[in-house]
């Protein structure tokens, strides 16, 4: 399994262009989601998805959209990108079947928005 | 408001010392995570404690939980090299639908 894949691994944006951000697991988890990790700092949750077709906010989605067509994928897209969405963006996924699991991370993206 | 705070957040140790890394949380959680994340990289699952009086252990790593003071510890035997990097917990709220909250992490230096 290759687990939680993310492409691309680094990327530059200018102000105002546009990105979409790709997640995809081979672990048929249930769950995923975008967290951002700004430095030194933990990670906070964009948005997050409970099966294929259903998406929520999480506590920073302003800027960001998601869809989930499919267990598998999980893109996030960000419109109009600003500074402030200068970034490294982690994408995980679960399945939440027994009380031991956890969240599986991808290897993140890291954004720079100049 | 849900919070978890970790203390310190910054922490430089020799080698062969003990030292305990706390998490402190503001609501009633059904789960508590350990994770490390090396400078650069992903994050990767430490640990999960389920219930009060939780204790798990890896190598010269020991987790524990005290629900009833909503603090976790992680406790550091033996410091050696290899494991600096930074340590976040993160607290699954009753009720939140699996949305953790983390920490801020505690970024750990050992130095030979």
């Amino acid at each position: 399994n290759a687990g939680v894949t993310q492409t691309p691994k680094f990327r530059i944006l200018k102000i105002g262009q546009s990105m979409t951000l790709q997640c995809a697991q081979d672990m048929n988890h249930n769950y995923m989601y975008w967290y951002r990790q700004d430095p030194g700092m933990g990670l906070k949750l964009i948005y997050y998805s409970v099966g294929a077709g259903i998406t929520d906010k999480g506590e920073v989605p302003n800027g960001y959209n998601v869809s989930r067509s499919t267990t598998e994928d999980f893109p996030l897209r960000l419109e109009l990108a600003a500074p402030s969405q200068t970034s490294v963006y982690f994408c995980a996924s679960s399945y939440w079947g027994q009380r031991t699991d956890t969240q599986y991370f991808g290897p993140g993206t890291r954004l720079t928005v100049l | 408001e849900l919070k978890v705070e970790q203390n310190p957040l910054f922490l430089s140790m020799q080698e062969g010392k003990n030292y305990t890394i706390y998490c402190n949380y503001s609501t009633t959680s059904d789960r508590l995570y350990w994770y490390r994340q090396d400078p650069g990289k992903s994050l990767e699952s430490l640990f999960v404690l389920l219930s009060n009086g939780a204790v798990k252990q890896e190598g010269r790593l020991m987790a524990s939980l005290d629900t009833k003071a909503r603090l976790s510890t992680l406790h550091i035997t033996a410091a050696v090299h290899d494991l600096s990097a930074t340590y976040f917990c993160a607290v699954d709220p009753q009720g939140s639908n699996y949305q953790l909250i983390w920490g801020a992490g505690t970024k750990l230096i050992i130095k030979p």
